[in-house]
């Protein structure tokens, strides 16, 4: 089974501070984890994926997320946060486990808000 | 640019009455998906198409159906749309079954039941 847990409905931050999306996942096989952000009336744009290899994944707009095994995490990160950033954030996760689908399930989002 | 195209982007229906989404996808992708999403929650998987296998999950309901009628086009009927089916609609595709795979989603249809 696969689950995902954003613990945070929403996140403030002023503009120029670094900012943390929350992502915590289950899983019983390998994860393969991704970041999709959602505009107001848009659909998901894909951000960034960490699938193997190096655990530090950087993605679009300057986005980038740690890998993080021992503590079942995937947060997303950036060094200095605009105002244009503030939008809907999802993190999904696929279980890569003989038989399992390929189907992922997605976080309930979080909210960033970043202040001028 | 290869891309997923919904149509309408906006969409009032009355109380019962019929309505069709369409969902276009220009990337060549097997796989085609549609989602429901309310109020900023995360998208709800309805069904997807694996090429012309349809799967559907066992929570939808049976009001919704879907057609896929080649590679490029996905459908998404609402036979009797209640007041509970106001949502935005998302259609997404993938290349293949593969577990590395991105999905690609278009904007979206939001849709008014009144």
């Amino acid at each position: 089974a696969q689950s995902v847990a954003q613990p945070e409905d929403q996140v403030n931050v002023a503009e120029g501070n670094p900012l943390t999306v929350k992502c915590t996942y289950s899983v019983s096989g390998n994860p393969y984890l991704f970041w999709y952000v959602q505009y107001p009336n848009r659909g998901l744009q894909f951000l960034l994926k960490y699938i193997t290899g190096d655990n530090l994944v950087k993605g679009s707009y300057g986005f980038e997320a740690e890998f993080n095994k021992s503590q079942t995490s995937f947060h997303l990160k950036k060094p200095s946060a605009l105002v244009s950033d503030s939008a809907l954030y999802f993190c999904a996760v696929r279980d890569v486990l003989s038989g399992g689908s390929y189907i992922p399930t997605f976080g309930r989002g979080t909210s960033l808000i970043v202040h001028p | 640019d290869a891309m997923v195209i919904q149509n309408p982007r906006y969409q009032v229906t009355q109380f019962g009455k019929p309505v069709t989404l369409s969902c276009s996808q220009t990337l060549n992708h097997n796989v085609m998906y549609w989602y429901q999403q309310k109020s900023s929650q995360a998208p709800k998987l309805l069904f997807h198409y694996y090429d012309k296998d349809f799967n559907n999950e066992a929570d939808t309901p049976d009001n919704f159906q879907s057609r896929r009628p080649n590679t490029s086009f996905c459908f998404l009927d609402i036979r009797s749309p209640g007041l509970g089916d106001a949502a935005m609609y998302l259609c997404a595709t993938s290349l293949s079954g593969q577990f590395t795979d991105t999905q690609y989603f278009g904007p979206g249809t939001r849709l008014t039941v009144l």
